[in-house]
Protein backbone atom coordinates (compact mmCIF):
# COMPACT_ATOMS: atom_id res chain seq x y z
CA UNK A 1 0.00 0.00 0.00
CA UNK A 2 1.52 3.30 -1.05
CA UNK A 3 0.91 6.10 1.76
CA UNK A 4 2.31 9.02 -0.33
CA UNK A 5 1.63 9.04 -3.93
CA UNK A 6 3.86 11.37 -5.87
CA UNK A 7 3.28 13.20 -9.36
CA UNK A 8 4.46 13.75 -11.74
CA UNK A 9 7.60 11.62 -12.53
CA UNK A 10 9.28 13.45 -14.46
CA UNK A 11 8.98 16.99 -15.08
CA UNK A 12 10.63 19.76 -17.54
CA UNK A 13 10.00 23.14 -17.19
CA UNK A 14 11.69 26.66 -19.00
CA UNK A 15 13.91 28.84 -16.72
CA UNK A 16 11.77 31.72 -14.89
CA UNK A 17 8.83 29.38 -14.78
CA UNK A 18 6.92 27.80 -12.10
CA UNK A 19 7.43 23.68 -10.92
CA UNK A 20 4.98 22.14 -9.34
CA UNK A 21 4.71 18.89 -7.84
CA UNK A 22 2.17 17.44 -6.42
CA UNK A 23 1.43 14.89 -3.48
CA UNK A 24 -1.19 12.72 -1.93
CA UNK A 25 -1.21 10.80 1.27
CA UNK A 26 -3.85 8.26 2.95
CA UNK A 27 -2.68 8.51 6.27
CA UNK A 28 -4.83 10.74 8.29
CA UNK A 29 -2.41 10.44 11.01
CA UNK A 30 0.36 12.08 9.13
CA UNK A 31 1.00 15.49 10.73
CA UNK A 32 4.21 16.22 9.61
CA UNK A 33 5.14 16.68 5.34
CA UNK A 34 8.56 17.61 4.57
CA UNK A 35 10.00 18.18 0.92
CA UNK A 36 13.51 17.05 0.27
CA UNK A 37 15.67 17.86 -2.87
CA UNK A 38 18.22 15.71 -4.15
CA UNK A 39 21.65 16.26 -6.68
CA UNK A 40 23.01 13.13 -8.46
CA UNK A 41 25.70 11.68 -6.27
CA UNK A 42 24.58 13.28 -2.79
CA UNK A 43 21.81 12.15 -0.27
CA UNK A 44 18.69 14.07 -0.09
CA UNK A 45 18.49 17.70 1.94
CA UNK A 46 15.51 18.88 3.65
CA UNK A 47 14.05 21.37 1.83
CA UNK A 48 10.90 23.03 3.24
CA UNK A 49 8.34 21.31 5.54
CA UNK A 50 4.91 22.37 6.86
CA UNK A 51 2.19 20.76 9.17
CA UNK A 52 -1.19 20.53 8.52
CA UNK A 53 -2.22 23.54 10.98
CA UNK A 54 -1.50 25.87 7.98
CA UNK A 55 -2.03 25.63 4.56
CA UNK A 56 0.59 27.11 3.05
CA UNK A 57 4.45 27.96 4.17
CA UNK A 58 7.02 29.43 1.85
CA UNK A 59 10.58 29.63 2.18
CA UNK A 60 12.37 32.13 -0.38
CA UNK A 61 11.27 30.61 -3.87
CA UNK A 62 9.46 27.47 -2.24
CA UNK A 63 6.09 27.28 -1.28
CA UNK A 64 4.39 24.34 -0.11
CA UNK A 65 0.30 24.11 -0.09
CA UNK A 66 -1.74 21.75 1.61
CA UNK A 67 -4.96 21.13 1.92
CA UNK A 68 -5.94 18.91 4.68
CA UNK A 69 -9.68 17.80 3.43
CA UNK A 70 -8.63 16.63 -0.10
CA UNK A 71 -5.15 15.02 1.97
CA UNK A 72 -3.45 16.61 -0.86
CA UNK A 73 0.18 19.09 -0.67
CA UNK A 74 2.57 20.08 -3.05
CA UNK A 75 5.68 22.08 -3.53
CA UNK A 76 5.69 25.18 -6.49
CA UNK A 77 9.28 26.50 -7.23
CA UNK A 78 8.61 29.65 -8.42
CA UNK A 79 11.08 31.45 -10.74
CA UNK A 80 12.79 28.35 -11.53
CA UNK A 81 16.47 28.25 -12.04
CA UNK A 82 18.72 25.18 -13.94
CA UNK A 83 20.50 24.67 -10.24
CA UNK A 84 17.40 23.73 -9.48
CA UNK A 85 17.55 20.56 -11.55
CA UNK A 86 17.33 17.78 -9.16
CA UNK A 87 15.26 14.72 -7.57
CA UNK A 88 12.50 16.02 -5.21
CA UNK A 89 10.46 13.78 -2.75
CA UNK A 90 7.89 14.89 -0.77
CA UNK A 91 6.95 12.43 2.82
CA UNK A 92 4.97 12.60 5.19
CA UNK A 93 5.03 11.55 9.16
CA UNK A 94 3.35 10.85 12.29
CA UNK A 95 5.32 12.42 15.37
CA UNK A 96 3.43 11.16 17.59
CA UNK A 97 3.49 7.63 19.49
CA UNK A 98 7.37 7.48 19.60
CA UNK A 99 8.03 7.07 16.36
CA UNK A 100 8.37 9.26 13.92
CA UNK A 101 9.47 7.85 10.53
CA UNK A 102 9.36 9.38 7.20
CA UNK A 103 7.01 7.77 4.56
CA UNK A 104 8.03 9.04 1.14
CA UNK A 105 6.69 9.55 -2.22
CA UNK A 106 8.51 8.16 -5.10
CA UNK A 107 10.34 11.13 -6.33
CA UNK A 108 9.89 13.79 -9.31
CA UNK A 109 12.78 14.40 -11.79
CA UNK A 110 12.83 18.17 -12.39
CA UNK A 111 14.93 19.78 -15.07
CA UNK A 112 14.72 23.41 -15.48
CA UNK A 113 15.96 24.17 -18.86
CA UNK A 114 17.60 27.36 -19.86
CA UNK B 1 30.91 18.65 13.03
CA UNK B 2 30.38 16.11 10.37
CA UNK B 3 26.90 15.80 10.32
CA UNK B 4 26.10 12.14 9.06
CA UNK B 5 28.65 9.67 7.99
CA UNK B 6 28.44 6.56 5.68
CA UNK B 7 31.28 4.21 5.39
CA UNK B 8 32.13 2.54 2.87
CA UNK B 9 30.83 4.93 -0.39
CA UNK B 10 30.97 1.86 -2.84
CA UNK B 11 31.10 -1.70 -2.28
CA UNK B 12 31.22 -4.46 -4.31
CA UNK B 13 29.97 -8.07 -2.74
CA UNK B 14 29.25 -11.60 -4.36
CA UNK B 15 26.25 -13.31 -3.07
CA UNK B 16 26.24 -14.79 -0.20
CA UNK B 17 28.91 -12.76 1.73
CA UNK B 18 27.94 -10.87 4.46
CA UNK B 19 29.37 -6.96 5.29
CA UNK B 20 28.26 -3.81 7.53
CA UNK B 21 27.51 -0.64 6.10
CA UNK B 22 28.66 2.56 9.16
CA UNK B 23 26.69 5.19 9.96
CA UNK B 24 27.76 7.46 12.72
CA UNK B 25 26.58 11.08 13.60
CA UNK B 26 28.12 13.47 15.84
CA UNK B 27 24.78 15.61 16.61
CA UNK B 28 23.80 13.77 19.20
CA UNK B 29 20.48 12.52 17.71
CA UNK B 30 18.22 10.49 19.34
CA UNK B 31 16.64 9.04 16.23
CA UNK B 32 18.19 7.21 13.01
CA UNK B 33 17.34 5.26 10.42
CA UNK B 34 18.13 3.19 7.13
CA UNK B 35 16.73 3.55 3.95
CA UNK B 36 17.14 2.11 0.28
CA UNK B 37 16.87 3.80 -2.98
CA UNK B 38 16.27 2.13 -6.10
CA UNK B 39 15.23 3.44 -9.00
CA UNK B 40 11.43 3.90 -9.24
CA UNK B 41 10.96 3.27 -5.89
CA UNK B 42 11.84 6.53 -3.53
CA UNK B 43 13.33 5.87 -0.42
CA UNK B 44 12.25 2.58 1.70
CA UNK B 45 12.88 2.36 5.58
CA UNK B 46 14.44 -0.39 6.05
CA UNK B 47 15.03 -0.20 10.30
CA UNK B 48 15.36 2.29 12.46
CA UNK B 49 15.84 3.28 16.24
CA UNK B 50 14.51 5.58 18.54
CA UNK B 51 17.66 5.72 21.04
CA UNK B 52 20.41 3.76 22.26
CA UNK B 53 19.14 0.17 22.49
CA UNK B 54 16.19 0.50 20.64
CA UNK B 55 15.17 -0.49 17.35
CA UNK B 56 12.67 -1.77 14.98
CA UNK B 57 11.75 -2.92 11.63
CA UNK B 58 10.63 -0.64 8.41
CA UNK B 59 9.06 -1.46 5.47
CA UNK B 60 12.08 -3.46 3.77
CA UNK B 61 13.83 -4.97 6.96
CA UNK B 62 15.00 -8.84 5.31
CA UNK B 63 18.07 -9.51 5.02
CA UNK B 64 18.99 -6.73 6.92
CA UNK B 65 20.07 -6.58 10.98
CA UNK B 66 20.89 -3.44 12.73
CA UNK B 67 21.96 -2.32 16.44
CA UNK B 68 22.29 0.64 18.61
CA UNK B 69 24.87 0.32 21.34
CA UNK B 70 25.34 4.08 21.68
CA UNK B 71 23.64 7.20 20.37
CA UNK B 72 26.31 7.92 17.83
CA UNK B 73 26.71 4.68 15.69
CA UNK B 74 23.77 2.74 13.93
CA UNK B 75 25.48 -0.28 11.75
CA UNK B 76 23.38 -1.67 8.76
CA UNK B 77 24.48 -5.30 8.54
CA UNK B 78 23.67 -7.57 5.68
CA UNK B 79 23.36 -11.11 6.57
CA UNK B 80 24.43 -12.70 2.85
CA UNK B 81 23.86 -10.43 0.52
CA UNK B 82 22.04 -10.73 -2.32
CA UNK B 83 21.78 -9.38 -6.02
CA UNK B 84 18.20 -7.96 -4.89
CA UNK B 85 20.07 -5.80 -2.51
CA UNK B 86 21.91 -3.89 -4.93
CA UNK B 87 20.87 -0.25 -4.02
CA UNK B 88 21.97 2.95 -2.84
CA UNK B 89 21.98 2.59 1.13
CA UNK B 90 21.53 6.23 2.93
CA UNK B 91 21.62 6.49 6.68
CA UNK B 92 19.54 9.46 8.71
CA UNK B 93 19.28 11.09 11.55
CA UNK B 94 16.66 13.85 13.68
CA UNK B 95 16.79 15.54 16.87
CA UNK B 96 13.11 15.17 17.45
CA UNK B 97 10.13 13.76 16.23
CA UNK B 98 8.39 16.25 14.01
CA UNK B 99 12.05 17.99 12.93
CA UNK B 100 13.79 17.02 9.56
CA UNK B 101 16.17 14.30 9.15
CA UNK B 102 19.64 14.39 8.47
CA UNK B 103 20.63 12.27 5.41
CA UNK B 104 24.18 10.64 4.92
CA UNK B 105 26.01 11.14 1.52
CA UNK B 106 25.19 7.23 0.87
CA UNK B 107 26.76 3.64 0.10
CA UNK B 108 26.57 2.33 -3.20
CA UNK B 109 25.99 -1.26 -2.88
CA UNK B 110 26.65 -3.78 -5.72
CA UNK B 111 25.60 -7.47 -5.24
CA UNK B 112 26.74 -9.78 -7.91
Amino acid sequence: QQQVKQSPQSLIVQKGGISIINCAYENTAFDYFPWYQQFPGKGPALLIAIRPDVSEKKEGRFTISFNKSAKQFSLHIMDSQPGDSATYFCAAAYSGAGSYQLTFGKGTKLSVIP
Amino acid sequence: NAGVTQTPKFQVLKTGQSMTLQCAQDMNHEYMSWYRQDPGMGLRLIHYSVGAGITDQGEVPNGYNVSRSTTEDFPLRLLSAAPSQTSVYFCASSYAMGNGYTFGSGTRLTVV
